[in-house]
């Protein structure tokens, strides 16, 4: 059974690009949230999907965009990338419970 | 508001010393669930342990060891007879019930470095 896979692991993009970052939730889970940690902190809560709807906001501004597909996989988009962007991003997946399964993560460098 | 306070940013010990971690958290739920994870330097997060704001038995797990009390708000993590594998950045996280779905809250993590 696998568990939260992220793509790709690494990525470098330049201030003002675009970027898609993709998970694919643990087996008989319906739920994805996305966490950005940055270089020193804890993870900080993007947002969170189920029903291929954004559920819950964390305090992010709208460049970043997320969408769920209906085999429960989920995009994470940030547009007009920021030297301050530059994170470890992670996925966690969960079957709308207290628990979630993180992913091994996506580290977006932006120069 | 909900809040996950460690104040200890950075621990050194020398390998084989005891080690405690201190997790401090803040909510006004009576529902709510307290979490342990382990983050070595490729970033993926590793439970660690699991309590409900229920369950105040203090558990053991090997050479880690948990201590809750809702009368602190604490929820305090010891390895005893630290190895040098325990190096690591280590995260205590809240998770409450909010808006119709869980979301975790983290603290700032704790670095600790085992000396051999």
């Amino acid at each position: 059974d696998a568990g939260v896979t992220q793509s790709p692991t690494h990525l470098i993009k330049t201030r003002g690009q675009q970027v898609t970052l993709r998970c694919s939730p643990k087996s008989g889970h319906d739920t994805v949230s996305w966490y950005q940690q940055a270089l020193g902190q804890g993870p900080q809560f993007i947002f969170q999907y189920y029903e291929e709807e954004e559920r819950q906001r964390g305090n992010f501004p709208d460049r970043f965009s997320g969408h769920q597909f209906p085999n429960y996989s989920s995009e994470l988009n940030v547009n007009a990338l920021l030297l301050g962007d530059s994170a470890l991003y992670l996925c966690a997946s969960g079957a709308r419970t207290y628990e979630q399964y993180f992913g091994p993560g996506t580290r977006l460098t932006v120069t | 508001a909900q809040k996950v306070t460690q104040a200890q940013t950075e621990i050194s010990v020398v390998e084989k010393e005891d080690v405690t971690l201190d997790c401090v958290y803040e909510t006004r739920d009576t529902t709510y669930y307290l979490f342990w994870y382990k983050q070595p330097p490729s970033g993926e997060l590793v439970f660690l342990i699991r309590r409900n704001s229920f369950d105040e038995q203090n558990e053991i797990s090997g050479r880690y060891s948990w201590n809750f009390q809702k009368s602190t708000s604490s929820f305090n993590f010891t390895i005893t007879a630290s190895q040098v594998v325990d190096s690591a950045v280590y995260f205590c996280a809240l998770s409450v019930y909010t808006s119709g779905t869980y979301k975790y809250i983290f603290g700032t993590g704790t670095r600790l470095k085992v000396l051999a």
